[in-house]
């Protein structure tokens, strides 16, 4: 049981528009502390996709943004690529240790 | 380029013990928080421990609260795990990353090594 909850799953055609949710609670998200968000391709690490709720780093596409709001954030994914095809995943900060959502497999039908 | 690597994965039966390493490279390793994420198979992360740029602070998982200790060698760039009386559902792929500081994002991530628990 992950400390914070998403969507086991989501998919989308290519071109579309999808979004993965990701729930917290009054001691990690709702405390304040900002929602980052990781890709993990198939046999590969994780990579930071999202930092601080909405920011990008550097490399990553404008098709991928974030936002925040009370206990909950989301990653929004417009213009659906089959390469995004992939495991998402949130993380926050409950005191001083990370904490995980359960992860979110994309399909890209 | 920034580099973590991973190493002391293997098999161990249960209730023995590992010592997993992360070589750092291409970047000051002192300056930055070291945490351990590990990934059972086909399952999500797992936070497991962090670590402070001077070692003053650690923070572990309940789960392994007792049995693992995180440490570091600024001197050999170097982040360990020693993981003791390893049970069956500590079977993963263990990944070593960097944050600049708590709570920022592990920006940087190693490529894991593997840790089977099982008689």
């Amino acid at each position: 049981q992950s400390v914070l909850t998403q969507p086991p799953s989501v998919s989308g055609a290519p071109g579309q528009r999808v979004t993965i949710s990701c729930t917290g609670s009054s001691s990690n998200i709702g405390a304040g502390y900002d929602v980052h968000w990781y890709q993990q391709l198939p046999g590969t690490a994780p990579k930071l996709l999202i930092y601080g709720n909405s920011n990008r780093p550097s490399g990553v596409p404008d098709r991928f943004s974030g936002s925040k709001s009370g206990t909950s954030a989301s990653l929004a994914i417009t213009g659906l690529q089959a390469e995004d095809e992939a495991d998402y995943y949130c993380q926050s900060y409950d005191s001083s240790l990370g904490v995980f959502g359960g992860g979110t497999k994309l399909t890209v039908l | 380029e920034v580099q973590l690597v991973e190493s002391g994965g293997g098999l161990v039966q249960p209730g023995g013990s590992l010592r997993l390493s992360c070589a750092a490279s291409g970047f000051t390793f002192s300056s930055y928080w070291m945490s351990w994420v590990r990934q059972a198979p086909g399952k999500g992360l797992e936070w497991v421990a962090n670590i402070k740029q001077d070692g003053s602070e650690k923070y572990y998982v309940d789960s392994v609260k007792g049995r693992f200790t995180i440490s570091r060698d600024n001197a050999k760039n170097s982040l360990y795990l020693q993981m003791n009386s390893l049970r069956a559902e500590d079977t993963a792929v263990y990944y070593c990353a960097r944050s600049i500081v708590v709570p920022a994002p592990l920006d940087y991530w190693g490529q894991g090594t593997l840790v089977t628990v099982s008689s």
